[in-house]
């Protein structure tokens, strides 16, 4: 059971323009969210996060978005750069098996943006 | 800051052997420290938690006998993968969160281990 849904296992945008990834979730306990970036055969690298209390929080390029009541949150990416080439997951913040806080994981967006 | 180092970046071996990863967080200490593993085309798989001077806590499915876990110091955990198969040739990645915070975690290159 797939608790954090990245539904769109790719998307490819023009250099300049605006990336929008998506991301749907089913747990109402989730508290936090976090963003991540991968190239292929490295590790992931965080690159922003919305805490549940939140709807909105801006780092640069970078602007998540978050609507509770719908269980979605967005990753926006302005303007996009052919360096934002990339995997994105999306991770959910929860609590697991001996109180330990883990991250559940979407199953990632492909993005490529286009010169 | 917050950079985590694994070792070896790559590693081959035969089947039936033992290998060892290490995962040190170079500019920070990490009281818990994650290990995934990824397989080709899918989303990172939570192996284990494991929390700096106890044992490690592993998630559903994962044989505790087959990856042990080694949490022996802040900036230091080792996964072992003994006997390996070729059923056990994935993208080993580890993570550490910085002591004293609840969230953010940061990763390391990760590990292409093959077992041939």
């Amino acid at each position: 059971d797939q608790q954090v849904k990245q539904n769109s296992p790719s998307l490819s945008v023009q250099e300049g323009r605006i990336s929008i990834l998506n991301c749907d979730y089913t747990n109402s306990m989730f508290d936090y969210f976090l963003w991540y970036k991968k190239y292929p055969a490295e590790g992931p690298t965080f690159l922003i996060s919305i805490s549940s209390i939140k709807d909105k929080n801006e780092d640069g390029r970078f602007t998540v978005f978050l609507n509770k009541s719908a269980k979605h949150l967005s990753l926006h990416i302005v303007p996009s750069q052919p360096g934002d080439s990339a995997v994105y997951f999306c991770a959910a913040s929860a609590l697991g098996a001996g109180n330990n806080r883990k991250l559940i994981w979407g199953l990632g967006t492909s993005l490529a943006v286009n010169p | 800051g917050a950079v985590v180092s694994q070792h070896p970046s790559r590693v081959i071996c035969k089947s039936g052997t033992s290998v060892k990863i290490e995962c040190r967080s170079l500019d920070f200490q990490a009281t818990t420290m994650f290990w995934y593993r990824q397989f080709p085309k899918q989303s990172l798989m939570l192996m284990a938690t494991s929390n700096e001077g106890s044992k490690a806590t592993y998630e559903q499915g994962v044989e505790k006998d087959k990856f042990l876990i080694n949490h022996a110091s802040l900036t230091l955990s080792t996964l072992t993968v003994t006997s390996a198969h070729p059923e056990d040739s994935s993208f080993y990645i580890c993570s550490a969160r910085v002591a004293g915070t609840s969230y953010e975690q940061y990763f390391g290159p990760g590990t292409r281990l093959t077992v041939t």
